[in-house]
């Protein structure tokens, strides 16, 4: 089974600095994407960013850039130049690559405060 | 990206009555929707997935008498929440994904309180 893990219940980063958060998966399926999304008080999801498990070069969106380690399983969420907006939940997530019938598996989620 | 509009936003409903949320993808085919609950502080919690013309696959645990779906076309889902009681008082969201799309996309949620 597809498993997520996100092991910082709460981060802090003063705005614009940068701050990175954590993530690991446990999945058997070669074939994956992975996600950042925010969930910000409005409780109305967003997608982050997303990234394809063949592709080996890091995706990046703006300010967020994930650091994708495939053998380690691991799929870090890097927010440079921090803003207040940023404050949120930030999920992530995986889904096997089903096409449309994929479910996505979330983690437990990292509260992200920023400090002006 | 695209757009997808769930309805209600917030409803109070009494004990024993049903309620409908709506859910629907305003400029995209959904082939597939999913219902997510989450509670405060939590993670969001996959209750079923549906394929539009076809019956949905419950999560285990999750009733499919009580909790009814239905997914009528490329564009619309519905969550009945039938003979509702407080416990079932909860935060639902929606999502929907079109054919060739990876990522989902998610309704605003329904903020539902069983009085």
């Amino acid at each position: 089974a597809q498993t997520v893990t996100q092991s910082q219940p709460e981060m802090s980063v003063q705005e614009a600095e940068t701050v990175t958060l954590s993530c690991t998966y446990d999945t058997s399926e070669s074939d994956y994407y992975l996600f950042w999304y925010k969930q910000p008080p409005s409780r109305q999801m967003i997608l982050v960013i997303r990234q394809e498990a063949y592709k080996q070069q890091n995706a990046t969106e703006n300010r967020f850039s994930v650091n994708f380690q495939k053998a380690a399983k691991s799929f870090s969420l890097k927010i440079s130049d921090s803003q207040l907006g940023d404050a949120a939940m930030y999920f992530c997530a995986s889904q096997n690559y089903g096409g449309s019938q994929g479910n996505l598996i979330f983690g437990k989620g990292t509260k992200l405060s920023v400090k002006p | 990206g695209a757009v997808v509009s769930q309805h209600p936003s917030r409803v109070i409903c009494k004990s024993g009555t049903s309620v409908k949320i709506e859910c629907r993808s305003l400029d995209f085919q959904a082939t597939t929707m999913f219902w997510y609950r989450q509670f405060p502080k939590q993670s969001l919690m996959l209750m079923a997935t549906s394929n539009e013309g076809s019956k949905a696959t419950y999560e285990q645990g999750v009733e499919k008498d009580k909790f009814l779906i239905n997914h009528a076309s490329l564009t619309l889902s519905t969550l009945t929440v039938t003979s509702a009681h407080p416990e079932d008082s909860s935060f639902y969201i929606c999502s929907a994904r079109g054919t060739g799309i990876p990522e989902a996309f998610f309704g605003q949620g329904t903020r539902l309180t069983v009085v």
